[in-house]
């Protein structure tokens, strides 16, 4: 049974589309996170969500949208995908916001062509 | 100057050996450090967690903290080839967390 699962893990599209990937965590957390890892492996935070309320929104291009319906839940959606864009991306959760565990997804590699 | 340093390897030793992957930062008011380890085209898992200065074990892994020298350790022994992963050392004050690039290791039988 998935903690936190996201979907679609591989992602190949043309520049200019516009994509969603979705998150989905079953601990019962409050805190959702999405993450962005290049190719060096550094994991750098997008956005963060406290009972579907936005608390961090790091500087990324706002063609990087995240939504969160409920708690349970928290996508991503990329207008005009550039190719600078392609890297794994991924969404985690933590208990509550401040806590020192998060818990992270699978991974979704999207590849911009 | 980055948060939070770690070398990112390659690191390569014989199966048993002992591993050391270690940490600086910078920024002193840092209270929660963790390690995380990250198989190939997988998510980052949380192998252990420590507060503060100290050790942690936790079977074969062990974390230190010497919050004085702004330094962290995560020491396997009998290192496995299941061993042979990523591991990203995190920090965290509030609600921000800052990741270490992460240290590739392989264990070769």
């Amino acid at each position: 049974d998935t903690a936190v699962s996201q979907t679609p893990k591989y992602l190949v599209t043309q520049m200019g589309n516009d994509k969603s990937i979705k998150c989905e965590q079953n601990l019962g957390h409050d805190t959702m996170y999405w993450y962005k890892q290049d190719s060096k492996k550094f994991l750098k935070i997008m956005f963060s969500y406290n009972n579907k309320e936005l608390i961090i929104n790091e500087t990324v291009p706002n063609r990087f949208s995240p939504k969160s319906p409920d708690k349970a839940h928290l996508n991503l959606h990329i207008n005009s995908l550039e190719l600078g864009d392609s890297a794994v991306y991924f969404c985690a959760s933590s208990p509550q916001k401040g806590a020192h565990t998060i818990y992270f997804g699978e991974g979704s590699w999207l590849t911009v062509v | 100057q980055k948060e939070v340093e770690q070398d990112p390897g390659p690191l390569s030793v014989p199966e048993g050996a002992i591993v050391s992957l270690n940490c600086t930062y910078s920024n002193s008011a840092f209270q929660y450090f963790m390690w995380y380890r990250q198989y190939s085209r997988k998510g980052p898992e949380l192998l252990m967690y420590t507060y503060s200065s100290g050790n942690k074990e936790d079977g074969r892994f062990t974390a230190q903290v010497d919050k004085s020298s702004k330094y962290i350790s995560l020491f396997i022994r009998d290192s496995q080839p299941s061993d042979s992963a990523t591991y990203l050392c995190a920090m965290s004050e509030g609600n921000q967390f800052y990741f270490g690039t992460g240290t590739s290791l392989t264990v070769i039988p």
